[in-house]
């Protein structure tokens, strides 16, 4: 079984540029999830779609950062413009979305610079 | 008050030895409780997870929860140094669809 797929895998970027990642979840998996890890920090959610319906983004600078998942199955995660504190690693999860117990799979993750 | 708490370590315990890693959250409603493993600059991995009060065994892995006291544990038995990570501790809310980790604790195991 094919895990989650993520790009680019670095990044590299001046303040104030916009910067996209990409996200294919396990096959089937309804929920998808994208984190923000700060270094020496734990995972914080930015965002959580079921299918292509978004569940929580309470989280999400929408001043700069925005998402989508197209056809419930591949996401985009968007950010316009970078700020230096957007430098941290974004990691793309998914589940199955079952009601309990949804064990997340986790992608290599994007490791983003900002300058 | 965080969702969740862990003391961010690190961590250091001698090879063979027990290592215990703790985890206290606030108590809203039905939740399951997840640890993950974290090596250094890769992504978290599930060890296993963990939803009715005691203790439940996978390996040299142990989960313990107490929902009275609000806490979950992992002990590892037999710390071994390819155990030195980072662990995090996350919990699912099922009556709002929540999940939040804690910020991990780091792990030294020393040969």
């Amino acid at each position: 079984e094919a895990g989650v797929a993520q790009s680019p895998r670095y990044k590299i970027i001046e303040k104030r540029q916009s910067v996209a990642f990409w996200c294919n979840p396990i096959s089937g998996h309804a929920t998808l999830y994208w984190y923000q890890q700060i270094l020496g920090q734990g995972p914080k959610l930015l965002i959580q779609f079921q299918n292509n319906g978004v569940v929580d983004d309470s989280q999400l600078p929408k001043d700069r950062f925005s998402a989508e998942r197209l056809k419930g199955v591949d996401s985009t995660l968007k950010i316009q413009p970078a700020k230096l504190e957007d430098s941290a690693v974004y990691l793309c999860a998914s589940s199955q979305g079952k009601q309990v117990y949804n064990e997340q799979f986790f992608g290599p993750g994007t490791r983003l610079t900002v300058l | 008050q965080k969702e969740v708490e862990q003391n961010s370590g690190p961590l250091s315990v001698p090879e063979g030895a027990i290592a215990s890693l703790n985890c206290t959250y606030s108590d809203r409603g039905s939740q399951s409780f997840f640890w993950y493993r974290q090596y250094s600059g890769k992504s978290p991995e599930l060890i296993m997870f963990i939803y009715s009060n005691g203790d439940k065994e996978d390996g040299r892995f142990t989960a313990q929860l107490n929902k009275a006291s609000q806490y979950v544990s992992l002990l590892i038995r037999d710390s071994q140094p390819s155990d030195s990570a980072t662990y995090l501790c996350a919990v699912e809310y099922y009556n709002f669809n929540k999940f939040y980790f804690g910020s991990g604790t780091k792990l030294n195991v020393k040969p």
